[in-house]
């Protein structure tokens, strides 16, 4: 069955510095990656996904993320965060024929002036 | 229109109440879903309603019960539920079944006494 695991449960990271949030997925068949972000009190929301193509993909707010097929990696980056990027990060893969997203542990990413 | 609007935001129940937690979009998406989101995991899906009909049950226990009345409208029929199922109720929409974006709500947040 595919998987994510998400290396960090937690990132604290200074205002303006750069980012990076951990995502590896097991999966023996192609998949769609995602991350999503969930800022307190809310639902989810699509930062940006990859479905073929481009290994490097750029969502909302400044957020991109390389799929590397030789690592099985799907890392969420960001060169410089705002207070406002506080928030719960999700990694999740969807296999090409499933109906559901597999959602990994999550990473709480905060940012500190 | 891009919005899941869920009621209530939030919920207390006795373990014997009957209540009802409600879902809707207008965006003419085809596929509904339910999750439930336990405090510092992930989502675990519990339902998927594909063209009105269920088409997932994530083995969920009987005292939860999806309705679908439209396209537009899903309900969560909650009966003698227990104090671990207290936890924040997600609903996402998608255009068609396994579309790669989901559009969730801001969630129903249940507190079972």
């Amino acid at each position: 069955a595919q998987s994510v695991t998400q290396l960090d449960s937690q990132v604290p990271v200074f205002e303006e510095a750069p980012v990076e949030l951990r995502c590896n997925y097991s999966s023996s068949v192609s998949v769609y990656l995602f991350w999503y972000v969930q800022y307190p009190n809310q639902g989810l929301q699509l930062l940006l996904k990859y479905l073929s193509g481009s290994t490097l993909v750029k969502g909302i707010n400044g957020f991109e993320a390389e799929f590397n097929k030789s690592q099985t990696s799907f890392h969420l980056r960001k060169p410089s965060v705002h207070i406002s990027d506080t928030a719960e990060y999700f990694c999740a893969v969807r296999v090409n024929s499933g109906y559901a997203l597999n959602f990994g542990k999550g990473t709480s990413l905060l940012v500190t002036p | 229109d891009t919005e899941v609007t869920q009621t209530p935001k939030h919920l207390v129940m006795g373990m014997t109440n009957k209540k009802s937690l409600k879902c809707e979009q207008h965006m003419g998406h085809r596929a509904m879903y339910w999750y439930k989101q336990k405090a510092k995991k992930p989502p675990e899906l519990m339902f998927v309603y594909s063209y009105e009909k269920l088409s997932i049950n994530e083995s969920v226990p009987s005292r939860f019960s999806p309705e679908c009345p439209n396209s537009s409208l899903l309900n969560l029929h909650l009966h003698a539920l227990q104090p671990e199922d207290s936890a924040l109720y997600l609903c996402a929409s998608s255009q068609v079944p396994g579309w790669e974006k989901l559009f969730f709500g801001s969630g129903t947040q249940l507190s079972v006494l």
